[in-house]
């Protein structure tokens, strides 16, 4: 099993709802990645998770909540979002301490904040 | 501070030509990996190929071939034989370790290259 699996695909919300993005790998990857991708642009990372601990926040907004609950989960909880919030949110996972260097990467969350 | 560059925003070429997409990076480290990432319009990123760069051979993955400038910091892809399913965002990608106690990473992307392949 080489796959990131995103849920919902699609998320819609108003300002004053609370919501979750949940990201789940069953590839034993240690680290654990969110990243916010906007149209046409690359990803900026935005929270690292290595062995469950939350290792780097890029200065993220505190409307953005991340929590690793166990090795394989992953989940973004979401609270009083922007507009310009609106984005592609991906997951990503890799082995920690490994050589290979790769990332792999769920097809993402679109969000729409009304 | 590392950074990529992209300098190619789009390209086109026909299906079977080859296509060279090409990247530049700084960085002050000695050993670090590069990678090139493909995202098609369903969205899923993934790699494409990764280059080494204690490795002075340049590495090749069937039709994808880099070439890598170490001195030079260059890292263009080769895409060889193009195919409609080639059709896809192109990041050039610096991995940059975040610590061997942290035991993750950090990709910096470039800022793509949208590559279309006609029939």
């Amino acid at each position: 099993d080489t796959e990131v699996t995103q849920t919902p695909k699609h998320l819609v919300m108003g300002m004053t709802n609370k919501k979750s993005l949940k990201c789940e790998q069953h590839m034993g990857h240690r680290a654990m990645y969110w990243y916010k991708q906007k149209a046409k642009k690359p990803p900026e990372l935005m929270f690292v998770y290595s062995y469950e601990k939350l290792s780097i926040n890029e200065s993220v907004p505190s409307r953005f909540s991340p929590e690793c609950p166990n090795s394989s989960l992953l989940n973004l909880h979401l609270h009083a979002l922007q507009p310009e919030d609106s984005a592609l949110y991906l997951c990503a996972s890799s082995q920690a301490l490994a050589d290979t260097g790769e990332l792999f990467f769920g097809e993402g969350s679109r969000l729409t904040v009304l | 501070a590392q950074t990529v560059t992209q300098s190619q925003p789009e390209m086109s070429v026909q299906e079977a030509e080859t296509v060279t997409l090409s990247c530049t990076y700084d960085t002050s480290e000695n050993n670090y990996y590069l990678f090139w990432y493909k995202q098609p319009p369903s969205r899923q990123m993934i790699l494409v190929i990764r280059q080494e760069a204690y490795k002075q051979q340049n590495a090749t993955e069937n039709r994808f071939s880099v070439n890598f400038q170490k001195a030079a910091k260059s890292f263009s892809l080769k895409i060889s034989d193009s195919q409609l399913g080639d059709t896809a965002m192109y990041f050039c990608a610096f991995m940059k370790r975040l610590g061997v106690i942290q035991g993750a990473q950090k990709l910096v992307f470039g800022q793509g290259t949208r590559l279309t392949i006609n029939p």
